[in-house]
């Protein structure tokens, strides 16, 4: 597996605001995506992040909502932005090693006022 | 149709029992399945991966894979307290490398 954190852990943040949610890796991997695990749901994938390029967006996704960075292949960032009360969830990121196995960071859980 | 189902928990069984947890699946094309585990507050742990028909097994876990019947499941035998958690069934294309997950059952060993 691999050892993947993310900053913060948790936030409380203001309507209107924007957070910048990071995910490290202690080594290099090829894929890295982020999900969102809304209040006793499931995980939905958000985005495919790629290093060098724009990150791949899933269906109801938008880049201006949630901007994403990919600047090497051990690191990625998840901007949630103009948050709204509906954005509180847990966010995660996960990282694809080998045989298509995905590890998960420890998440960040987000509450908007 | 969902892309994939799992059975309306919560599950309860009692310690030392075999918890049976069930998925099924409707792409065809899925090629690569996974159960997790998520305790209250934690992220999802990897557990099981099964990639072709039949049984895997791994200590007390055990996932079985039929493709035919787009059909997944895992057991538990003997059961522990400590496997009380949210157990996720996820399926993935490998062309796009696209994880899908179950909304999730929630199991209880009861002690």
């Amino acid at each position: 597996s691999a050892v993947i954190s993310q900053k913060p852990s948790r936030d409380i943040c203001q309507r209107g605001t924007s957070l910048t949610i990071q995910c490290q890796v202690d080594s290099q991997v090829t894929m890295m995506f982020w999900y969102r695990q809304q209040p006793g749901q499931s995980l939905t994938l958000i985005a495919t992040a790629n290093q060098g390029s724009e990150a791949t967006y899933e269906s109801g996704f938008v880049i201006d909502k949630f901007p994403i960075s990919r600047p090497n292949l051990t690191f990625s960032t998840l901007t949630v932005s103009n948050m709204s009360p509906e954005d509180s969830s847990i966010y995660l990121c996960s990282v694809d090693r080998d045989v298509d196995e995905q590890f998960f960071g420890p998440g960040t859980r987000l509450t908007v006022l | 149709q969902k892309e994939v189902e799992q059975n309306s928990g919560p599950l309860s069984v009692p310690e030392g029992a075999i918890a049976s947890l069930n998925c099924t699946y409707s792409d065809r094309v899925s090629q690569s399945f996974f159960w997790y585990r998520q305790y209250s507050g934690k992220s999802p742990e990897l557990i099981m991966s099964i990639y072709s028909n039949g049984d895997k097994e791994d200590g007390r876990f055990t996932a079985q894979l039929n493709k035919a019947s787009q059909y997944v499941s895992l057991l538990i035998r003997d059961s522990q307290p400590s496997d009380s958690a949210t157990y996720l069934c996820a399926v993935l294309k490998r062309a796009n490398s696209k994880l899908t997950f179950g909304k999730g059952i929630t199991l209880s060993v009861r002690p």
